[in-house]
This record gives structure tokens, C-alpha cells and sequence, in this order.
């Protein structure tokens, strides 16, 4: 099944600083999606961006994608203690479009 | 309040004792799938379904079964369960029409012993 592999595993910076995740996946997609989970709790919907689209901005979050490499980026800006938590990328089920196929995600702590 | 709801949210038990966890989303979604989340391993498709009477295996789904009967309701059951089967669960529903964008339950924390 389609997965998408995020990089790095683990991230720990200071707050103020940006946080950058990477996605890389396998085979062609029409969308990507990126999710966020606070400790053992449920995923929770962050940005899709589409297939023809190149970046994708919401809030402080800016999501890029590069269909030629397979593969998105994440970036959070300017990070709070807040965003302490895993961030995930997903991508579409082979044949279904809408079910998401999931990675190991990103752990990312924002130290205050 | 569009919410997906799994119960129970905590289960401890013992190995061979069948046990279902249920799923209900209040959203008219299509799709619902199970997931498996173990450490290091990160969120592993059990089951989906994309309508009524229509599951198909995700990546592991091995030790489970799931029915769709209803469009709301989507059930895990584990017939014999084993101590490899302790995990974090968790349930989402996407909507087609709507948008990709799933939705996910507070997850359920299984033990088996």
C-alpha cells in the first residue's frame, strides 16, 4: 500500500526557531495530507495540498510539494511549546483516493 | 458536533477472550478504516471500508475482523486476541464528496495478557 515515510524521526528545537519535516513517497498521488497528534491521542488534520499545486500556506504552517521528487515538505514557523507533538504525512490508498495511508511520523519537542 | 467516537477508550484482557471495539461516526462518511499504532512503527492500516457491506484488508490485518452493516458503524472484533495485539487503536471516517480530510477517534488502549 502507498506510504509516506516522513525524515527526520525526531526533532528538538528551541522556541522561536522553524521546524522542517520531509515526506517521501512512492508512487503517483492526487493529494497529500498532513497530520498532527498530541501524545497518544487522535490524529487531527492540519493542510492537504493537491497534486497540481506547489505550496500551500495556513497559518504559520507552509507545505510544499514537489511531484517530480515524490516528496513534501512541512514547515512551522517561528515554533511554540505548543507544537510539541507528532507530525505526520499522508498519502491516498491505492484505489481510494480518501483513505489515508500513514508513516512513523515526526517527533518533533519545542523546548520553551 | 462531527465527531468519531471509539469505545471503549481503555481494555485490558486476557489472551483468547473475544472483544470488539466499536466505532461510530456522526458525519455520513463513506469511507472508515482501522489503524494500529506501535512504537517505532508509526500508524499501520488494519481494515477499510469504503460503503456499506464493502471492507477490504489494509496492511495488517491479521487476527481481525470488521463488518460495515451500517453506514455509521464500524466495528473491530478481535476473536482470539494475543498479548501481539496490544496496541493503540484508533478509527477514522473520510467523506469523499466532502474532501479528503479524515477524522479520527480518541483511540483505544488495548492490552491483551
Amino acid at each position: 500500500s502507498q506510504q509516506g515515510e516522513e525524515d527526520p524521526q525526531a526533532l528538538s528545537i528551541q522556541e522561536g526557531e522553524n521546524a522542517t519535516m520531509n515526506c517521501s513517497y512512492k508512487t503517483s498521488i492526487n493529494n497529500l495530507q498532513w497530520y498532527r497528534q498530541n501524545s497518544g491521542r487522535g490524529l487531527v488534520h492540519l493542510i492537504l495540498i493537491r497534486s497540481n499545486e506547489r505550496e500551500k500556506h495556513s497559518g504559520r504552517l507552509r507545505v510544499t510539494l514537489d511531484t517530480s521528487k515524490k516528496s513534501s515538505s512541512l514547515l512551522i514557523t517561528a515554533s511554540r511549546a505548543a507544537d510539541t507533538a507528532s507530525y505526520f504525512c499522508a498519502t491516498p490508498l491505492s484505489g481510494g483516493s480518501y483513505i489515508p495511508t500513514f508513516g512513523r511520523g515526526t517527533s518533533l519537542i519545542v523546548h520553551p | 458536533e462531527a465527531q468519531v467516537t471509539q469505545n471503549p477508550r481503555y481494555l485490558i484482557t486476557v489472551t483468547g477472550k473475544k472483544l470488539t471495539v466499536t466505532c461510530s461516526q456522526n458525519m455520513n462518511h463513506e469511507y472508515m478504516s482501522w489503524y494500529r499504532q506501535d512504537p517505532g512503527l508509526g500508524l499501520r492500516q488494519i481494515y477499510y471500508s469504503m460503503n456499506v457491506e464493502v471492507t477490504d484488508k489494509g496492511d495488517v490485518p491479521e487476527g481481525y475482523k470488521v463488518s460495515r452493516k451500517e453506514k455509521r458503524n464500524f466495528p473491530l472484533i478481535l476473536e482470539s486476541p494475543s498479548p501481539n495485539q496490544t496496541s493503540l487503536y484508533f478509527c477514522a471516517s473520510s467523506w469523499n464528496r466532502g474532501g479528503p480530510e479524515a477524522f479520527f477517534g480518541q483511540g483505544t488502549r488495548l492490552t491483551v495478557v
